[in-house]
């Protein structure tokens, strides 16, 4: 059973240009989730993919959108970036879309807006 | 938002047990308590959940207050690899999904 896996592991992209990050959920979990966590700060919930639509939002602006695909995997997009989407991105998978059991996270993606 | 508070930083010493409190006062009736964890570099990492009696697995105990307005969790002999940032949090719901909301946590240092 593999883990939750995150790509690229660090990115740095300029102000104004967009971005892609990735992930691939655990084996079997057909929700994931996807947080933003600033330097010193826990993790803030984005959004929510529960087969293959969006189950839920926290309080992100539309610049901040999401894809699930058939298998699972997910993909965070960010448009028109600015210095505060600096941050670690994490990924969460967990077998049911209501997270009573465990989720499971990647190691995340660190990205540096410049 | 439910809410936790918990203190900004503890320490303990190695094969000792720490005990973790967290308050939740505005906690509903329905709401999990549950307890994530992140080491250094890596994602949170799951550690136990509860609702209304006392959990125990292999990683740790959770202690849940007969009024659940609060809970300790547990580490019953503290690793140099139990030093990290916990998370006490309350299962949310937003929009039909099942949200974390994390706070700020309680960095624990373990001292060898």
């Amino acid at each position: 059973e593999t883990g939750v896996t995150q790509s690229p592991t660090h990115l740095i992209k300029t102000r104004g240009q967009q971005v892609t990050l990735r992930c691939s959920s655990q084996s079997g979990h057909n929700t994931v989730s996807w947080y933003q966590q600033a330097l010193g700060q826990g993790p803030q919930f984005i959004f929510q993919y529960y087969r293959e639509e969006e189950n839920g939002r926290g309080n992100f602006p539309p610049r901040f959108s999401g894809l699930q695909f058939p298998n699972y995997s997910s993909e965070l997009n960010v448009n028109a970036l600015e210095l505060d989407d600096s941050a670690l991105y994490l990924c969460a998978s967990s077998p049911h879309r209501e997270i009573i059991t465990e989720a499971f996270f990647g190691q995340g993606t660190r990205l540096t807006v410049v | 938002d439910a809410k936790t508070t918990q203190p900004n930083s503890m320490e303990s010493n190695e094969e000792e047990p720490v005990h973790l409190p967290c308050n939740h006062s505005t906690i509903s009736g329905t709401d999990y308590i549950h307890w994530y964890r992140q080491l250094p570099s890596q994602g949170p990492e799951y550690v136990i959940h509860g609702l209304t009696s006392n959990v125990n697995n292999r990683m740790a105990s959770l202690a849940i207050a007969e009024d659940r307005k609060s809970s300790t969790l547990i580490l019953h002999r503290a690793t140099l690899r139990d030093a990290a940032v916990y998370y006490c949090i309350l299962r949310g719901t937003q929009g039909g999904s099942e949200k974390l909301v994390f706070g700020k946590g309680t960095k624990l240092t373990v001292n060898p």
